[in-house]
């Protein structure tokens, strides 16, 4: 089955404590990104990758970091969370035109 | 820069009834329009694609969507509201006249079809 799936699904953690939330997909797209939805906000792009090794920044990307090591995985981490980091995150791979997203991981930052 | 506004927050609907969610889009090319459907603790879903062609694109779930580009809108329709529409729908824009594109998504519009 195609798609995309995201670990943890829900993380609680505090400020200041480094985590990284996976993502992988087994549609070999090149083309990968990550947002975060908050309410009144919609959809905004954090960081995309157009590639292996080609990553750039998307509208708010302050706060986090990605790497494109392997087609299939786009992790985002955030080295130093901050309680304004709390939202609901979705990874997202595209072919030509659609895109797939994953089911989503919730994070909470005390 | 491109941007989406879906310009209601909410639309309440009578089950059998037809439905519209608005959507008006700005972009500097081409634009490449979808909508997409999240249901409840659940990531989003395509639901239809406008990319050339057919103004009136038909889409997943008895979906539609017509293009207009004078007024630069891409409304999503369905002839007949079901309880189980109930969802919030996002509207989306990208460039389509090459290179890296960027999609813009609007803010979203709750959709609540009443029994």
């Amino acid at each position: 089955e195609a798609q995309v799936t995201q670990n943890p699904r829900y993380l609680i953690t505090v400020t200041g404590k480094k985590l990284t939330v996976t993502c992988s997909q087994n549609m070999n797209h090149e083309y990968m990104s990550w947002y975060r939805q908050d309410p009144g906000l919609g959809l905004r792009q954090i960081y995309y990758s157009m590639n292996v090794e080609v990553t750039d920044k998307g509208d708010v990307p302050e706060g986090y970091k990605v790497s494109r090591k392997e087609k299939r995985n786009f992790p985002l981490i955030l080295e130093s969370p901050s309680p304004n980091q709390t939202s609901l995150y979705f990874c997202a791979s595209r072919d030509r035109y659609e895109q797939y997203f994953g089911p989503g991981t919730r994070l909470t930052v005390t | 820069a491109q941007s989406v506004a879906q310009p209601e927050d909410q639309v309440n609907v009578a089950e059998g009834n037809p439905l519209t969610v608005k959507c008006t889009y700005s972009v500097s090319g081409n634009p490449y329009l979808f909508w997409y459907v999240q249901y409840p603790n659940r990531g989003l879903q395509f639901l239809l694609k406008y990319i050339t062609g057919d103004n009136l694109v038909k889409g997943s779930y008895g979906f539609e969507a017509e293009f207009n580009k004078s007024q630069t809108s891409f409304h999503l329709k369905k002839p007949s509201a079901l309880v189980s529409d109930s969802a919030l729908y996002f509207c989306a824009v990208r460039d389509g006249s090459g290179g890296y594109q960027k999609v813009t998504f609007g803010t979203g519009t709750k959709l609540q079809v009443i029994p």
